[in-house]
């Protein structure tokens, strides 16, 4: 069965830490992988965008990294900010990204 | 350029009643889509759209119609609504690249 897996389901850190959150999946065959950034009453947002060959790409603050091989992303917030806490998605897709398979999504909870 | 837009943000509905959720979009994505998303689960794909006049089911299709006669609507449908169909319902739509582009969505109470 198509999975995926998110860890931890919440987190609190305080502002200017960093934080890893974790995404393992059991979705083949594989496509793409991406974290998108979800506020408290807004849609998600994407963050970063992967395919099979890359193994890691930034947008900012945010790094995501991949392994096809284990089938595991994570994705580091360096410098954490208030404005950081969201939830944050993994969402894997098994086609030509028509067909996505979404984590349940980690809670962060940036405090000063 | 707005993007894609959800109307109404907030319903509520009594057991039974109908309504459409409306979502449309100015990017000239082809592929369209409705999620619901409830609280401790990711959101689940109700139907979908690869252009104007072809829908087809996603995971939780019952309860739910479509339909898509231009490329930027892709209105929801509930036939008669139920408490279980209590969730916050959010528009999809995709273009080149994998991006998709989400709605702000809406969220429904069924009483």
């Amino acid at each position: 069965k198509n999975q995926v897996e998110q860890s931890p389901q919440s987190l609190i850190i305080l502002e200017g830490k960093n934080c890893t959150l974790q995404c393992n999946y059991t979705v083949s065959p594989f496509s793409n992988l991406r974290w998108y950034k979800q506020d408290t009453g807004r849609g998600p947002v994407s963050l970063t965008i992967m395919t099979f060959s890359e193994n890691t790409k930034s947008n900012g603050r945010y790094t995501a990294t991949l392994d096809a091989d284990t089938k595991q992303s994570s994705l580091h917030i360096t410098a954490s900010q208030l404005s950081d806490s969201a939830s944050y998605i993994c969402v894997v897709s098994n086609q030509a990204g028509t067909a996505l398979i979404f984590g349940k999504g980690t809670t962060l909870s940036v405090s000063s | 350029n707005a993007g894609v837009t959800q109307t109404p943000k907030f319903q509520v509905l009594k057991t039974g009643q109908s309504m459409t959720l409306q979502c449309a979009q100015d990017m000239n994505h082809e592929y369209m889509s409705w999620y619901r998303q409830d609280p401790g689960m990711g959101l689940r794909l109700i139907h979908y759209s690869v252009g104007a006049g072809i829908t087809d089911q996603g995971e939780v299709p019952n309860g739910y119609n479509v339909s898509r006669s231009t490329t930027e609507d892709f209105p929801l449908r509930l036939l008669s609504a139920a408490p279980s169909q209590t969730s916050v319902y959010f528009c999809a739509s995709m273009g080149g690249g994998y991006g998709y582009t989400f709605g702000s969505g809406t969220r429904l109470t069924v009483v």
